[in-house]
């Protein structure tokens, strides 16, 4: 009955690979997001999506590319993975309407060698 | 541009005291604000939602207050205990948008 889940929760791997976090979400939400939090803890909103429509695009290199497949679910996929990736990837989502609270899945620790 | 500050960085409290973590915004124009809690190498736990025109929202031994005109929001924790101890985080959603703006966090510990 996980709201926000997400796959892997670890990943390790070598500079230059390519590689892809899932999310998905069954509380019916329209909004989804991609979050990163870095080693000092600190949380940077990277993407978002509304109704599987790019609404948030930070300035996030190129080599990241997020992908909503239907409103449950919400990809992303690094290309040329660099030192500088590893971090932990967070997936959200939020409801519309008057009550827009956000729920957050378990997180993605992603390590470049 | 919004800029979310958290005051203080880390607090260490003993067991049953009553405590007040603070969270700073530089654009009033909000549309909601909510604080979060993180266990080490967990994800974030929703607390409290408190919407722009709203003053406050409790919840069991937490309650949040929000001044927009002064750009503060305070987390308010009575008779804290052990398993309080987190992070606690604030962010700020600005008007017009779907994006949500992190604070820095305070890093609660409560001593048994």
């Amino acid at each position: 009955d996980t709201a926000v889940s997400q796959t892997p929760k670890y990943l390790v791997t070598q500079m230059g690979n390519d590689k892809s976090i899932k999310c998905e979400q069954n509380l019916g939400h329209d909004t989804m997001y991609w979050y990163k939090q870095d080693s000092k803890k600190f949380l940077k909103i990277m993407f978002s999506y509304n109704n599987k429509e790019l609404i948030i695009n930070e300035t996030v290199p190129n080599r990241f590319s997020p992908k909503s497949p239907d409103k449950a679910h919400l990809n992303l996929h690094i290309n040329s993975l660099e030192l500088g990736d590893s971090a932990v990837y967070f997936c959200a989502s939020k409801s519309s309407g008057d009550y827009n609270e956000q729920f957050f899945g378990p997180g993605t620790r992603l390590t470049v060698l | 541009k919004q800029e979310v500050t958290q005051i203080p960085a880390a607090l260490s409290v003993p067991e049953g005291e009553n405590l007040v973590l603070n969270c700073s915004f530089t654009d009033s124009a909000i549309y909601n604000l909510q604080w979060f809690r993180q266990d080490p190498g967990k994800g974030l736990t929703s607390l409290l939602l408190i919407q722009s025109s709203q003053r406050e929202q409790t919840s069991g031994r937490l309650n949040a207050s929000l001044d927009k005109s002064s750009g503060r929001s305070t987390l308010y924790i009575a008779a804290s205990q052990p398993g309080d101890s987190a992070t606690y985080l604030c962010a700020v959603a600005t008007s017009g948008t779907y994006k949500y703006i992190f604070g820095t966090g305070t890093r609660l510990k409560v001593l048994a």
